[in-house]
């Protein structure tokens, strides 16, 4: 069984400029999350989708990051324009439909560059 | 949500038990407590879940006291592959389920 999928692996980019990350999550999984993870420290929620609805984006930074999700499955997170502080590791997630379990299914993440 | 605390690092050799506690005195009675494990330049991965007394599975032990307000991961032998950051969540299931990850426990294993 596929894992969750993230493109590209890594990017460099100027600042100021825009940058897109994709995700597809494990198939069947209903949620999907987006996350931020700095060096040495531990993951940070930034958007969780239940099929296309956010449900949880309390944490994006709405003037210059946006994300989408379509069609329920698969996820992309734009930064526009990025700054020098969004370098960083961003890291997709799924999980089935929520119940009692904490279990989410993390792709290898995207390391940004912004130089 | 609660906040947990846990030891910035640990060490251990190989073949030895390793515990790793973590404190987390506010939680909430529909909070569950997991465990991640993360491999430098790889997403964390799910490693166990309790909600009281004892949980075993294939990679390890989940030991919650009757008050709840601390746990601890047991990894029983541990090799040089079980080294990586090991993370402590609590939070609730569900709609509302949301972790909120700290630092995490940076275990070092050698021979």
């Amino acid at each position: 069984e596929a894992g969750v999928v993230q493109s590209p692996r890594y990017k460099i980019i100027e600042k100021k400029q825009p940058v897109a990350f994709w995700c597809n999550p494990i198939s069947g999984h209903n949620t999907l999350y987006w996350y931020l993870q700095n060096l040495g420290q531990g993951p940070e929620l930034l958007i969780r989708y239940e099929n296309e609805e956010a449900v949880d984006d309390s944490q994006l930074p709405k003037d210059r990051f946006s994300a989408e999700r379509l069609k329920g499955v698969d996820s992309t997170l734009k930064i526009q324009p990025a700054e020098l502080g969004d370098s960083a590791v961003y890291l997709c997630a799924s999980s089935a439909l929520a119940g009692v379990s904490h279990e989410q299914f993390f792709g290898p993440g995207t390391r940004l560059t912004v130089l | 949500l609660a906040k947990t605390t846990q030891p910035i690092s640990m060490d251990s050799y190989e073949g030895q038990e390793v515990n790793i506690t973590c404190s987390h005195n506010n939680i909430a009675t529909n909070d569950y407590i997991t465990w991640y494990q993360q491999f430098p330049s790889q997403g964390p991965r799910f490693i166990i879940q309790g909600y009281k007394t004892k949980v075993t599975n294939e990679v390890a032990s989940l030991f919650i006291p009757a008050d709840r307000k601390s746990s601890t991961l047991s990894l029983p032998r541990v090799s040089l592959s079980d080294t990586a950051v090991y993370y402590c969540l609590v939070g609730p299931t569900g709609t509302a389920s949301k972790l909120t990850f700290g630092t995490g426990t940076r275990l070092q294993v050698t021979l």
